[in-house]
């Protein structure tokens, strides 16, 4: 089955400057790779989403890349804010809705 | 759109006693699935559905039982519960191709 691994665990950056998650899953079939948000004491909820046929996507202040070939996708986040901290999941998806994700990254964002 | 609803919030049980954690999804949605979260873990897949009278295993099944007679219910049922049971219990839907949407949450204590 798809197996997601995402890194680092734990990222600490000042105010301002930018945040990279990085993930790569093992299923060439994976064709949906979603990113989650997760607050504490919340249900995590999506931020941005990427399919195979796209290889770059931005929402504001958030962009995933993804490459089909070396099988790795990115969460890249610019100026980063102290309400960007939180827990970020990366996930994978091959078959009919079901969703493998990665072991989560606590970002945490000083002022 | 309620979208996918949850019930109890929370819940305490004595080793050895059973109970349903209910979820419903009023988005006509094929795929439902069932995490649990440990503190300071990832989501783990415990069942899913691909639609009404489909279920398969995820990933920690052991102790959990469910079913779906119905389009809009997934319950998860714990049939003899132990402390090692005790967690948050996400409930979560999607299309086959779209967003996978996650419930706000069971947090269940066993003693």
């Amino acid at each position: 089955g798809e197996n997601v691994e995402q890194h680092p665990s734990t990222l600490s950056v000042q105010e301002g400057d930018s945040a990279v998650i990085k993930c790569t899953y093992s299923d060439s079939a994976s064709n949906y790779f979603p990113w989650y948000k997760q607050e504490l004491g919340k249900r995590p909820q999506l931020i941005i989403d990427i399919r195979s046929n796209v290889g770059e996507k931005k929402d504001q202040r958030i962009a995933v890349t993804l490459n089909k070939t070396a099988k790795h996708f990115s969460l890249h986040i610019t100026e980063t804010q102290p309400e960007d901290s939180a827990v970020y999941f990366c996930a994978g998806r091959t078959s009919y809705g079901k969703l493998t994700f990665g072991q989560g990254t606590i970002l945490t964002v000083h002022p | 759109n309620a979208g996918v609803t949850q019930t109890p919030k929370f819940q305490v049980l004595k080793t050895g006693q059973s109970m349903t954690l209910q979820c419903a999804q009023d988005m006509n949605h094929e795929y439902m699935s069932w995490y649990r979260q440990d503190p300071g873990m990832g989501l783990r897949l415990i069942h899913y559905s691909v639609g009404a009278g489909i279920t398969d295993q995820g990933e920690v099944p052991n102790g959990y039982n469910v079913s779906r007679s119905t389009t809009e219910d997934f319950p998860l049922r714990l049939l003899s519960a132990a402390p090692s049971q005790t967690s948050v219990y996400f409930c979560a839907s999607s299309s086959a191709v779209g967003e996978q949407f996650f419930g706000p949450g069971t947090r269940l204590t066993v003693l």
